[in-house]
């Protein structure tokens, strides 16, 4: 299974770009690396998803290293409304099904 | 919003009574899954199904059963609930098979064993 490490919490200040890094030393080669968000009291939403190199979409950045044994979730400009827990994930399949290994995530608190 | 709702929202049951939560979707994908939530660990992934009838067990599936008998609906059964299986139980569906999935999640269901 691959597994992913990230920092357990973060803090940091409206208006601040925020990043945070998850390595995946065991990534297959097929597997993708994909980051949800979560607020209390509600279920993970996907932000975004990659393979390699660089992504961006309208909430946030990915970057993927060459060797994609780490990604870094990149959170422009945040809000209040950005503090939430964030995980990464890295697909991971087995004979039948399509898997995803949840960690514990990393708690990020926007102050103002 | 992905069109998943879960029922009940709420419940208080007392330990060695069955209980069983429903996954309703509307979006006619074909993969189904139920997570627990407990602070301190995440989410861990109880049981999934790949299609009508077809279903297989997660990392924590002990105590748990499931059944599938119509692609909108994923039922998670507790035989004999115990108070180590007071949780938010949060269910999920995704469209494909291929490793770039999108997991779209509930509302979730907040139980409580006594």
């Amino acid at each position: 299974l691959a597994k992913t490490t990230q920092p357990i919490s973060m803090d940091s200040y409206e208006g601040q770009e925020v990043n945070i890094t998850c390595s995946h030393n065991n990534i297959a080669t097929n597997d993708y690396i994909t980051w949800y968000q979560q607020f209390p009291s509600q279920g993970p939403r996907f932000i975004i998803q990659g393979y390699k190199t660089k992504v961006t979409n309208e909430v946030a950045s990915l970057f993927i290293p060459a060797d994609r044994k780490s990604s870094t979730l990149s959170l422009p400009r945040v809000s209040l409304s950005d503090t939430a827990v964030y995980y990464c994930l890295v697909g991971d399949r087995n004979n039948a099904g399509n898997m995803l290994t949840f960690g514990g995530g990393t708690r990020l608190m926007v102050k103002p | 919003d992905a069109g998943i709702t879960q029922s009940p929202r709420h419940k208080v049951t007392e330990t060695g009574t069955p209980v069983t939560l429903r996954c309703h979707q509307t979006e006619n994908h074909r993969y189904m899954y139920w997570y627990r939530q407990d602070p301190g660990h995440g989410l861990r992934l109880i049981h999934y199904s790949y299609g009508v009838k077809d279903t297989d067990k997660g990392e924590v599936s002990d105590g748990y059963s499931v059944s599938r008998s119509k692609t909108e609906d994923f039922l998670l059964t507790l035989e004999s609930a115990t108070s180590s299986q007071t949780s938010v139980y949060f269910c999920a569906i995704s469209e494909s098979t291929g490793t770039r999935d999108t997991q779209y999640f509930g509302p979730g269901t907040r139980l409580t064993v006594l």
